[in-house]
């Protein structure tokens, strides 16, 4: 069945540095992959998917991920942070089950970014 | 109001009251999702609604009770609560969930969620 695991459950970098959160998937099938952010007190929005068309997909907020068969993974990356960009960030894979989907979400990784 | 509403934003409940989680899209979506998000849990997939039927019940105990009167609204019932359900409740929508419906991208759309807690 489709899962992911996000290695770190907590980043925290400087302002103005390279953001990267990881993210590996596990799927037999051609995965649909997702990262969300969550600020506080706020639902998840999304920043981006990956639907099998290019591997390099942008989001919003000059995040983009890039999909890698080869290492099944999808991790998320910003050139430069801001520290609006402070929240939970998280990986999510659609599962395929029963005849629906589902998104399967990892564990979350929360990244803090300090002046 | 666009996209996913949720009401109310907050709710402190004792175990033996009885109280409502409201779930609103307007997004002309037809599957809808109920998550648990508690502290240092991963989000928990609760109940799916496709064309207001359930197709998803995934294990949550009778003190949960759904409702989807139709397709722009769902309902989360809540009775006899314990301690340990005081989490994060979020509420979802998304274009189908059947299986690979032509044209669908997937991906849900969240409310801001309640945040309830049991006292």
């Amino acid at each position: 069945a489709q899962s992911v695991t996000q290695l770190g459950s907590h980043v925290s970098v400087s302002e103005g540095a390279l953001v990267l959160l990881r993210c590996n998937y596990s799927s037999s099938v051609p995965p649909y992959l997702f990262w969300y952010v969550q600020y506080p007190n706020q639902g998840l929005q999304l920043l981006l998917k990956y639907t099998s068309a290019a591997t390099l997909v942008k989001g919003i907020n000059d995040f983009e991920a890039e999909f890698k068969k080869s290492e099944t993974s999808f991790h998320l990356t910003k050139p430069s942070a801001h520290m609006s960009d402070a929240a939970e960030y998280f990986c999510a894979v659609i599962r395929f089950s029963g005849g629906y989907n589902k998104l399967i979400f990892g564990a979350g990784t929360r990244l803090a970014v300090h002046p | 109001e666009t996209g996913v509403t949720q009401t109310p934003r907050h709710l402190v409940m004792g175990m033996t009251n009885k109280k409502s989680l409201k779930c609103e899209q307007h997004l002309g979506h037809n599957a809808m999702y109920w998550y648990k998000q508690s502290a240092k849990k991963p989000l928990e997939l609760m109940f799916v609604y496709s064309l207001e039927e359930r197709v998803e019940n995934n294990s949550v105990p009778s003190r949960f009770s759904p409702e989807c009167p139709n397709s722009s609204h769902l309902f989360l019932h809540l009775h006899t609560l314990q301690p340990e359900d005081s989490a994060l409740y979020l509420c979802a929508s998304s274009q189908d969930a059947a299986l690979a419906t032509l044209g669908s991208s997937y991906e849900q759309y969240f409310g801001p969620g309640t945040r309830l807690t049991v006292t």
